[in-house]
C-alpha cells in the first residue's frame, strides 16, 4: 500500500496568515493527490483533486501543487472558518490511502 | 445539490452483523462508483470498499475482505454495506462517498456510527 505522510501534524496560525501543509507519498503517484478539509463533527469535504484542481465552490485562497511524491496545500489569507483538520489522499492505486491529517488551529 | 444520507448505525456485539444503507440524491446515481470510508481516532480515515457504476466490480480493503459486502440498487439510488463477523476494531464512523471520475471522493454523507462492543 502507498503510505501518505503529512507534516506538520498540527499548527496554529492567525487570521490573515498563509499556511502550508505538505504531503509525501511513499512512491510516485504522479498527480493523483487529493486534499480534504474536515471540521469537527462533520464529514470530510473535498477541496482539491488531481494535485492542483480546485473543487467547485472552494475559495481560491486554497491552492495545491506538487507531483510524483511531494505535494503541498497552501491556504492564503486564513479565514476563521478554515480551522479544522486537513487530509491528503492518493487515488493513484488501490487501496486509496489517506494521510494522518494536519490539525489547523486558528489563534 | 448532492446529498448522501447514511442509516443503520448502532451498537452491535462482537461477531454480529450490521447493515448500513446510503440514500443518494442530486446526481445521476448510476453514472458513478460509490464507496464506503470509515474513520476512527486511532487509524484515521480508512477506505473500506468501492462498487462500480453498474455493480459488476467490487473492491475491498484487506481488513474487511470476506466479512463486508458492498452492493447498490441503481433503481433506488442506494448503496449498502453489509458487515458480518464484526470486531471491536470495526468500531468507527462509516461514511458513504461518491467517487468522481478522476477518483477522489467528491461528496460524503454525514456518517453513521457503528460501535462493536459486548
Amino acid at each position: 500500500d502507498i503510505q501518505m505522510t503529512q507534516s506538520p501534524s498540527s499548527l496554529s496560525a492567525s487570521v490573515g496568515d498563509t499556511v502550508t501543509i505538505t504531503c509525501r507519498a511513499s512512491q510516485t503517484i504522479t498527480y493523483y493527490l487529493n486534499w480534504y478539509q474536515q471540521i469537527p463533527g462533520k464529514a470530510p469535504r473535498l477541496l482539491i483533486y488531481a494535485a492542483s484542481t480546485l473543487q467547485n465552490g472552494v475559495p481560491s485562497r486554497f491552492t495545491g501543487s506538487g507531483s510524483e511524491t511531494d505535494f503541498t496545500l497552501t491556504i492564503s489569507s486564513l479565514h476563521p472558518e478554515d480551522f479544522g483538520t486537513y487530509y491528503c489522499q492518493q487515488s493513484y492505486s488501490s487501496p486509496p490511502t489517506f494521510g494522518r491529517g494536519t490539525k489547523l488551529e486558528i489563534k | 445539490e448532492v446529498q448522501l444520507l447514511e442509516s443503520g448505525g448502532g451498537l452491535v456485539r462482537p461477531g454480529g452483523s450490521q447493515r448500513l444503507s446510503c440514500a443518494a440524491s442530486g446526481f445521476t446515481f448510476s453514472s458513478y462508483p460509490m464507496a464506503w470510508v470509515r474513520q476512527t481516532p486511532g487509524k484515521g480515515l480508512e477506505w473500506v470498499a468501492t462498487i462500480s457504476r453498474d455493480a459488476d466490480s467490487t473492491y475491498y480493503a484487506d481488513s474487511v475482505v470476506g466479512r463486508f459486502t458492498i452492493s447498490r440498487d441503481n433503481s433506488k439510488s442506494t448503496v449498502d454495506l453489509q458487515m458480518t463477523s464484526l470486531r471491536a476494531d470495526d468500531t468507527a464512523i462509516y461514511y458513504c462517498a461518491k467517487v468522481d471520475s478522476t477518483e477522489p471522493f467528491d461528496y460524503w454523507g454525514q456518517g453513521a456510527l457503528v460501535t462493536v462492543s459486548s
